[in-house]
């Protein structure tokens, strides 16, 4: 299975802060990455996909980057509803997702 | 709108097994793959296994390939995943999402809590 580890687990922030979140892959996928967003009691919600694509509907203070092994997540100017738990998976093999990072104020 | 709903939470015995299900609507059921997704309590991810209706055939992370069975029926748009051998470690919510194991997921059911406790 290919692992993949997040940095870092969690993080304090304030409204209009700039995130960054790592995502490493034990191997290389290529852009085979997705980042989603999870709230207490909900599903994740997509973010992004293909390590860099925005999907429909998402504030573009989110950004994806990297390929091969490194990824980052950035949230340009935090906002109130940005406050959750951030996953990245792998879909290169089988789904592996990251341990979560956890943004909190 | 694609929508995917679940069936409802249950409370299970160690050793004993549940089914669950997940019905797809708004898209093409048969020809795209759906997936299980489970999150124990305060923990991440993990992507359980997947099928692809018309193909009939499951895949699995190895982890589960043991206990999980993975099924289609296309006349109800339903997809179930059947857990054995249930142990205290399988208490989980279990999402279903549409997509397989080689891939992103955008649509995502509510969520079943399954609980595992003598």
């Amino acid at each position: 299975d290919i692992q993949m580890t997040q940095s870092p687990s969690a993080l304090s922030a304030s409204i209009g802060d700039r995130v960054t979140i790592t995502c490493r892959a034990s191997q290389s996928i290529n852009t085979w990455l997705a980042w989603y967003q999870q709230k207490a009691g909900k599903a994740p919600k997509l973010l992004i996909y293909k390590a860099s694509n925005l999907e429909n509907g998402v504030p573009t203070r989110f950004s994806g980057s990297g390929s091969g092994t490194e990824f980052t997540l950035t949230i340009s100017s935090l906002q109130p509803d940005d406050f959750a738990t951030y996953y990245c998976q792998q879909y290169s093999d089988f789904s592996t997702f990251g341990q979560g990072t956890k943004v909190e104020v | 709108q694609v929508q995917l709903v679940q069936s409802g939470a249950e409370v299970k015995s160690p050793g004993s097994s549940v089914k669950l299900s997940c019905q797809v609507s708004g898209d093409t059921f048969s020809t795209y793959a759906t997936s299980w997704v489970r999150q124990a309590p305060g923990q991440g991810l993990e992507w359980m296994g997947g099928i692809v209706p018309v193909f009939g055939k499951a895949d699995s992370a190895q982890k589960f390939q043991d206990r999980v069975t993975i099924t289609a029926d296309e006349a109800t748009s339903t997809v179930f995943m059947e857990l054995t051998s249930l142990r205290s470690e399988d208490t989980a919510i279990y999402f279903c999402t549409r997509g397989g194991g080689k891939s992103w997921y955008l649509f995502w059911g509510q969520g079943t809590l399954i609980t595992v406790s003598s």
